[in-house]
C-alpha cells in the first residue's frame, strides 16, 4: 500500500537547522511530486513547496531558508530548514500531489514530523 | 494571491444530523480546483473531495462537495461518530497553494 514514512521528532534551538526524511513506498516515486506541507499547532496546514528533476519550487516565505532534495535510489525525499525561529515549531508533512502539476491536491500524507524550536 | 476564509469556525451537531461548511475564496477558482480535507487529532489530514466535487477513493458518499467561483460548499448529510473532526479546503489552481484556516465540527 501507498506509504510515506517520516523520520522523527526533532528539537532544535533557534538558529539551527533541521534536515527531515520522508521514505515512499507502494507506488513509483517518478510517478508523482511530493510537496511539504507544514501546521503550526492551532493553524491551518501551510503549503512549502516542492523539489522535481531539475527545478524547484518554494513558498515565498520560506525561499533562502529552505532546500528539498529527492533521491530516486532510495525512494527518500528530504526538506531541510535553516536558521529555525520559534515560530517554526510545527508538524511538517511530506504529501503526495499529481505528478506534472506544481499545484496540486494531496492524497496521501505522511505521519508527520514534529519540529520544536526552544532554547 | 487567493486566501481562503472558511466558515463557521465551530459547528456543533449530533450524530445523524447534516453538517454544512463553507469555503469562500478571494478570487475565482480556476477549473474549480479545490479540495476539502478532513483532519482527526493524532493523524494527518485526508483527502475527501478534489476538483470541488469528486469524491477521493474510499470517501462514503455522505460526504458531497459543491460550488464553484469564490463560494464552496462541504455537507455531510448524515454525521457518523467518525466524523466530528477538523475539516479544511485547499486550492491548487496555481502556487502557492492555500489552505483555510479549518471548521471544527464538534458533538453537541
Amino acid at each position: 500500500q501507498v506509504q510515506l514514512v517520516q523520520s522523527g521528532a526533532e528539537v532544535k534551538e533557534p538558529g539551527a537547522a533541521v534536515k527531515i526524511s520522508c521514505k515512499a513506498s507502494g507506488f513509483n516515486l517518478n510517478a508523482y511530486y511530493i510537496h511539504w506541507v507544514r501546521q503550526v499547532p492551532g493553524q491551518g496546514p501551510e503549503w512549502m513547496g516542492l523539489k522535481v528533476p531539475g527545478s524547484a519550487n518554494y513558498a515565498r516565505q520560506f525561499r533562502g531558508r529552505v532546500t528539498m532534495t529527492r533521491d530516486t535510489s532510495t525512494s527518500t525525499v528530504y526538506m531541510e530548514l535553516s536558521s529555525l525561529r520559534s515560530d517554526d515549531t510545527a508538524v511538517y508533512y511530506c504529501v503526495r500531489g499529481r505528478f506534472g502539476h506544481h499545484a496540486s491536491y494531496f492524497d496521501f500524507w505522511g505521519q508527520g514530523t514534529l519540529v520544536t524550536v526552544s532554547s | 494571491e487567493i486566501v481562503l476564509t472558511q466558515s463557521p469556525d465551530s459547528l456543533s451537531l449530533s450524530p445523524g444530523e447534516r453538517a454544512t461548511l463553507s469555503c469562500r475564496a478571494t478570487q475565482t477558482v480556476i477549473n474549480n480546483f479545490l479540495a476539502w480535507y478532513q483532519h482527526q487529532p493524532g493523524q494527518p489530514p485526508r483527502l475527501l473531495i478534489f476538483d470541488a466535487s469528486v469524491r477521493a477513493t474510499g470517501i462514503p458518499d455522505r460526504f458531497s462537495g459543491s460550488g464553484s467561483g469564490t463560494e464552496f460548499t462541504l455537507t455531510i448529510s448524515r454525521l457518523e461518530p467518525e466524523d466530528f473532526a477538523l475539516y479544511y479546503c485547499q486550492h491548487y489552481g496555481d502556487s502557492p497553494l492555500p489552505f483555510g484556516g479549518g471548521t471544527k465540527v464538534e458533538i453537541k
